[in-house]
């Protein structure tokens, strides 16, 4: 029944080590997103991709970047983890073409910088 | 410019009691309104939804929430929560259909007590 799934949970990285995240989707929504949940803190809107367009929020830093190679997948790349960036990394998808006005989001990666 | 206030940031009540989470927003747009659980190391859950229509929104788990054009509020209310509410709830503006850039508030962490 897992519609947005994310992997690993969990991941811990070297300060400065790339590292990348997975989002994989089973709903074939258009659109996919990829949100940064610091701790007690509101998701922030990193980026996201309109089928294979990608649009990138204003203050999303340039360490930050993105890739779907297909329809059911969307990765995040980190290229130089810094302490600050540890988080709950979120994605999420919706289908605004089909009428969708909800997000559904995956259960998250937590990382971790050491 | 969109904005979301979610008024208080802990709620403590007892468990069988009424609860109520208060959310503001401000957008000059029609908006697309929303209610999100966040379980502890989960992802978002979506709740409950107003779009148009029925200002008395009815969600999952027993909650609903009512929008208030005037006030420009979107309270969500249960009648009477249980343990297993616990845990952090996040109101979202949306702008359009594009469902995944909604703007959210900062969060009200709920905590049902025996």
């Amino acid at each position: 029944d897992a519609m947005v799934i994310q992997n690993p949970r969990y991941q811990v990285t070297q300060f400065g080590k790339p590292v990348t995240l997975s989002c994989s989707q089973t709903l074939n929504h258009n659109v996919m997103y990829w949100y940064q949940q610091k701790s007690s803190q509101a998701p922030k809107l990193l980026f996201h991709y309109y089928d294979k367009d990608f649009n990138n929020e204003a203050d999303t830093p340039d360490n930050f970047q993105s890739r779907r190679p297909n329809t059911s997948f969307c990765f995040l790349d980190i290229r130089s983890p810094g302490l600050g960036d540890a988080a709950m990394y979120l994605c999420a998808t919706s289908s605004p073409g089909q009428g969708s006005t909800e997000a559904f989001f995956g259960q998250g990666t937590r990382l971790t910088v050491v | 410019a969109q904005s979301v206030t979610q008024l208080d940031s802990q709620v403590p009540v007892f468990e069988e009691a009424p609860v109520e989470l208060r959310c503001n927003y401000s957008s000059s747009v029609s908006v697309y309104l929303f209610w999100y659980v966040q379980y502890p190391n989960q992802g978002l859950q979506l709740l409950l939804k107003y779009l148009s229509g029925s200002t008395l929104v009815k969600g999952i788990n027993g909650f609903e929430a009512e929008f208030n054009k005037s006030q420009t509020s979107f309270h969500l209310r249960k009648p009477s929560v249980h343990i297993s509410d616990t845990a952090e709830y996040f109101c979202a503006v949306g702008k359009g259909t594009n469902a995944g850039k909604s703007t959210f508030g900062d969060g009200t962490t709920l905590t049902v007590k025996p």
